[in-house]
């Protein structure tokens, strides 16, 4: 049982550049979530999906698309990378959302030059 | 003010001891609450879930006050491996707000 994997690890990009960060889950969890987090700063919300083909706005969407066209795929798609979207990008999935707490997958590092 | 407020340390205890969290929310719809931990660059992992009557889970004793938006967690007996930083975590409308954490480190 492999949890919530991310890929890659690790990514740097120029500004302007486009990418998509993945993120599955193998635990049939339907709410599904993206965070990001940064120095001194708490885990931030971008966007969240409660099940395949419903996705939502979290705190920070600026900057950032997402789709949930299966229960096991969650990928974040950064549209014109900037500097200020360096951080570690987290996903995480759930039974039954915010009542039953996350698993989080081990984070995308993300540096934009 | 932020959604969550916690004293980010860093706690330095020696092996043994015992170490006590504190953490205010302003969220009054928040409806469940728990702890996690992080490990260095790791991934938060879920400690506890914090109950209304408060909650044990072996070393581990988490309270919430409702009407103060307090909660709490305290550590008896401090290992070396307890060494993290502690979030606390109000959840409301599908939503989990993180507070930046209190760094713990046990000293041998």
């Amino acid at each position: 049982n492999a949890g919530v994997t991310q890929t890659p690890k690790f990514q740097v990009l120029k500004t302007g550049q486009s990418m998509t960060l993945q993120c599955a889950q193998d635990m049939n969890h339907e709410y599904m979530s993206w965070y990001r987090q940064d120095p001194g700063m708490g885990l931030r919300l971008i966007h969240y999906s409660v099940g395949a083909g419903i996705t939502d706005q979290g705190e920070v969407p600026n900057g950032y698309n997402v789709s949930r066209s299966t229960t096991e795929d969650f990928p974040l798609r950064l549209l014109s990378a900037a500097p200020s979207q360096t951080s570690v990008y987290f996903c995480a999935s759930s039974y039954g959302g915010y009542e039953y707490g996350y698993t989080f997958g081990s984070g995308t590092r993300l540096t934009v030059v | 003010r932020k959604e969550v407020e916690q004293d980010p340390g860093p706690f330095n205890v020696p092996e043994g001891a015992t170490v006590a969290f504190n953490c205010t929310y302003s969220n009054s719809a928040s409806q469940s609450f728990f702890w996690y931990r992080q490990d260095c660059r790791k991934e938060p992992k879920l400690l506890m879930s914090v109950y209304s009557s408060g909650n044990e889970d072996g070393r581990f004793t988490a309270q919430l006050n409702r009407a103060s938006q307090y909660i709490s967690l305290l550590i008896r007996d401090s290992k070396l491996s307890d060494s993290a930083t502690y979030l606390c975590v109000p959840g409301s409308a599908r939503q989990l707000t993180f507070g930046s954490g209190t760094q713990l480190t046990v000293l041998p």
